[in-house]
């Protein structure tokens, strides 16, 4: 069945160094891909989303692209802040019409130190 | 804030009760999604209903139900409470129903600790 796998945390940086997170998918068809964080004690948020092959999203710094013949949607950014600790979760969904539900990966928690 | 809202925010009961989450979505989202996030099992889909409807159904026990109402807000219903139905249950809505064509916003969720 569809799936979604990223990297497991947690991942502890230092201010202002670069950051990936991984994650690779599986899916029938032709999924559309979606980062989103949650900060402690809030719900989620989406981040950005590709919803094509090729395709980049980015928001806040943050970046990742949508590459099919890696089934893969990895998260970065250049210069992460002490703001940006938080868990991270990877999702696809592969619906469309009027059913929508996401597949999340695990989620990957992050701490930047200052 | 995302513009949906959950009550309650805690809620601590035995097990073999029945407990009743509710969900408010955003004005105007048609959706509804409610997912079930736990340290085991991560962030699970439950169930989804548009515009009153069921659409979706993910890994719901038979012990859960949910609907959504005509003033569009959303229930679920855990009935019969084990120890593993503790989690944090998160309530989305869309304005549509396909995740590539909307963005979902999320609750801050509702933390069930069953003792």
């Amino acid at each position: 069945g569809d799936s979604v796998t990223q990297m497991e945390g947690p991942v502890t940086l230092s201010e202002e160094a670069f950051l990936t997170i991984n994650c690779t998918y599986t899916a029938t068809g032709y999924p559309s891909l979606f980062w989103y964080v949650q900060y402690p004690g809030e719900g989620l948020q989406l981040l950005l989303k590709a919803t094509k092959a090729d395709d980049k999203g980015s928001n806040k710094g943050f970046e990742a692209t949508y590459r099919k013949e890696t089934t893969s949607f990895h998260l970065e950014k250049g210069s992460v802040q002490v703001s940006d600790s938080a868990v991270y979760f990877c999702a696809l969904s592969v619906y469309g019409g009027s059913q929508g539900n996401l597949i999340f990966g695990k989620g990957t928690k992050l701490s930047v130190k200052p | 804030d995302s513009g949906v809202t959950q009550t309650p925010k805690h809620l601590i009961t035995a097990t073999g009760q029945r407990v009743t989450l509710r969900c408010s979505p955003r004005s105007g989202d048609l959706s509804v999604y409610w997912y079930q996030q736990s340290l085991d099992q991560g962030l699970q889909f439950l169930i989804q209903y548009y515009n009153g409807e069921e659409r979706a159904k993910g890994n719901i026990l038979e012990r859960f139900s949910a609907q959504q109402f005509p003033d569009l807000h959303s229930e679920l219903n855990l009935s019969s409470l084990e120890l593993g139905d503790s989690a944090l249950y998160f309530c989305a809505s869309s304005v549509s129903g396909g995740a590539s064509l909307g963005e979902q916003y999320f609750g801050p969720g509702t933390r069930l600790t069953v003792t």
